[in-house]
């Protein structure tokens, strides 16, 4: 079976301050792609990023980061310097099919 | 800009109504759609694959012959909730691949719907 934990339900931080979230997942298949996806208050879901399975290589896109570890089943994600705008649920998924719960993140002046 | 529209955006309608979301990509051709659905404060939940010009392909649990998808062109998936009731109202979401160099996700705002 394959499954997305995200153990965190709220995060909130100060502007300025990095944030990582947390993101396990479960699966037996050999091939498999990751995703991160922002979800702001107005509801649209913003895509950042794809990871497929066989690169592990961590990924930085601006103030963003991720971190892929096979050994540990885990693509954390990390802002880095958050920022208001930066408040949203983040939703990590295994597939198109299986989203963790979400994270919500709350950052404050 | 928005490269994937929803119409409409909210729909609210009677019970036993039937109820047709689209879903457009703007500019580039989208062989295959995703939809989802989402409760408040919850995940999304992905009900079905819309593949043009043929079937879609519902995820376990999901009423075929209840959510019904035609993806009848390169830019344009259906989602028809038919006889539709209030345990139905949720925010419908579509999604369409995009491989131009690097492959994204592109989602649509998607459509609040309430059934009364």
């Amino acid at each position: 079976a394959q499954k997305v934990t995200q153990a965190q339900t709220e995060i909130s931080v100060v502007e300025k301050e990095d944030v990582t979230l947390d993101c396990v997942y479960e699966t037996r298949d050999t091939t498999y792609y990751l995703f991160w996806y922002k979800q702001p208050p107005s509801g649209e879901l913003v895509f950042l990023i794809r990871r497929n399975s066989f690169d592990e290589q961590n990924e930085i896109s601006g103030r963003y980061s991720w971190n892929f570890q096979k050994s540990t089943s885990s693509f954390n994600f990390t802002i880095t310097a958050s920022q208001v705008v930066d408040s949203a649920v983040y939703f990590c998924a295994l597939s198109t099919s299986n989203f963790g719960k979400g994270t919500s993140l709350l950052v404050t002046p | 800009g928005a490269v994937v529209s929803q119409h409409p955006s909210w729909v609210i309608c009677k019970s036993g109504t039937s109820v047709k979301i689209e879903c457009r990509s703007l500019d580039f051709q989208a062989t295959t759609m995703f939809w989802y659905r989402q409760f408040p404060k919850q995940s999304l939940m992905l009900m079905a694959t819309s593949n043009e010009g043929s079937k879609a392909t519902y995820e376990q649990g999901v009423e075929k012959d209840k959510f019904l998808i035609n993806h009848a062109s390169l830019t344009l998936s259906t989602l028809t909730v038919t006889s539709a009731h209030p345990e139905d109202s949720s925010f419908y979401i579509c999604s369409a691949p995009r491989v131009k160099g690097r492959e994204t996700q592109y989602f649509g705002p998607g459509t609040r719907l309430l059934v009364l």
